[in-house]
């Protein structure tokens, strides 16, 4: 089983839709949680971190189930520019700080 | 002024070949690490140094050898090339070291190496 689990997409959505990303992950020790976006051939880069309380940064929420061990992205309103690459990404929980990703769910937003 | 600066951009190389990829950050970080994202564009990590330390080494094979002279580089040697090393070799690096638990805080990443074997 892959550490990071994540639905491969591609999400295909109009303009001005909501779209939801999850994401699974195998080692119930993992402590912290990220969601990135890499564009196509960039560099990953941080879009925010995921709180047990849950967590918002303008159109976007993130979310964390830690008895599912389960991470959601929604993404409301979605613009031309939300088109990429999203990563789901936990940390390494044997004591140094190595984040392990998934594959990513690819999200195309069309006018 | 580029973060983290990786170089070459694009490397193209024929097997066997020894090749070798830099990078460098300037945001004082005292981590640095490297990854691999083959062609199904999964990132998965190499290498990671904290002070010129090497601290993570992933099962990677030998004929890969990070060498960090200083805690601002971290390069990438590679012997004799093979076709499965064709990839993007990013690094990264990062303030905090150790365990942490919900810090705001992220990788800043090279903008990558695209390394083709021929």
């Amino acid at each position: 089983r892959k550490e990071v689990e994540q639905d491969p997409g591609p999400f295909n959505v109009p303009e001005g839709a909501t779209v939801a990303f999850n994401c699974t992950y195998s080692n119930s020790a993992s402590q912290s949680f990220f969601w990135y976006r890499q564009d196509c051939r960039k560099e990953p880069k941080l879009l925010m971190s995921v709180y047990s309380s849950g967590n918002e940064d303008g159109r976007f929420t993130a979310q964390l189930n830690r008895a599912s061990q389960y991470i959601s992205l929604l993404i409301r309103d979605s613009k031309l520019s939300d088109s990429a690459t999203y990563l789901c990404v936990v940390t390494f929980s044997g004591g140094y700080n190595k984040l392990i990703f998934g594959a990513g769910t690819r999200l195309a937003v069309h006018p | 002024d580029t973060a983290v600066s990786q170089t070459p951009k694009y490397l193209v190389t024929q097997m066997g070949n020894d090749k070798s990829i830099k990078c460098e950050q300037n945001l004082g970080h005292d981590t640095m690490y490297w990854y691999k994202q083959d062609s199904k564009k999964f990132l998965k990590i190499m290498f990671s140094y904290n002070n010129k330390e090497l601290i993570i080494n992933e099962t990677v094979p030998n004929r890969f050898s990070p060498k960090s002279p200083d805690k601002a580089h971290l390069n990438l040697h590679i012997n004799s090339l093979e076709l499965g090393d064709s990839a993007v070799y990013f690094c990264a690096s990062s303030q905090e070291f150790g365990v942490f638990s919900t810090a705001n805080y992220g990788y800043t990443f090279g903008s990558g190496t695209r390394l083709t074997v021929v």
